[in-house]
């Protein structure tokens, strides 16, 4: 089945506490992206990477790190936890980055809370 | 489930009817639109797409219009069923890797 995988679906940890998200696609898509959603914010772009050790800032990269070094796989990172990270994450993917003419597919999302 | 906006435009329909989804996107110069479905406790799902190019485009049991002149969008949604209930977003691109998402609009859908 063709899908976007992340884990771990639910994660509360705290303050400064290094951690990583995991995401997974078997579509062999070029394109990668991660997305926060906050209530009355929507989804706001993180990182995102059109493919392999390729990737830039989307609108709210501060705090976050990413890596592509496979092109199924495309990890995010936190560094050092803050409470204002504390939100509902996405990965997506997408099969052609030209231009981006091709839907999102979207992983179920990883709801993160630091305390 | 997951709580994806506490403040969102609501549809209510009731079943068996047609339930009209509008939106407002922002660029002129955005060229290509999706409409994606989002369910509780689940990512956002791709419903169907549309290219500037065109004003009207059909899938089953849904439509997307557009019209360019007013940055109106709307999806159309036959016979509604209770499966419909999610919350609605659509989608613009300019032709760059950023896609612009709009706040969405959630639809109950009365048995």
């Amino acid at each position: 089945e063709a899908q976007v995988t992340q884990n771990p679906r639910y994660l509360i940890t705290v303050t400064g506490k290094k951690l990583t998200v995991t995401c997974s696609q078997n579509m062999n898509h070029e394109y990668m992206s991660w997305y926060r959603q906050d209530p009355g914010l929507g989804l706001r772009q993180i990182y995102y990477s059109m493919n392999v050790e390729v990737t830039d800032k989307g609108d709210v990269p501060e705090g976050y790190k990413v890596s592509r070094k496979e092109k199924r796989n495309f990890p995010l990172i936190l560094e050092s936890p803050s409470p204002n990270q504390t939100s509902l994450y996405f990965c997506a993917s997408s099969l052609s980055s030209a231009r981006g003419r091709s839907p999102l597919h979207f992983g179920n999302g990883t709801r993160l809370t630091v305390t | 489930g997951e709580s994806v906006g506490l403040h969102l435009p609501t549809l209510s329909v009731q079943e068996g009817d047609n339930s009209i989804i509008n939106c407002a996107y922002s660029n002129s110069a955005s060229d290509y639109f999706i409409w994606y479905k989002q369910e509780s406790g689940k990512g956002p799902q791709f419903i169907i797409d549309i290219r500037s190019n065109m004003d009207k485009r059909q899938g089953q049991r849904v439509t997307v219009l557009l019209n360019k002149t007013v940055k109106h969008l709307s999806l159309q949604i036959a016979a509604t069923q209770p499966g419909d209930s999610a919350v609605y977003f659509c989608a613009e691109n300019t032709g760059g890797f950023k896609t612009i998402f709009g706040a969405g609009t959630r639809l109950f859908v009365k048995a």
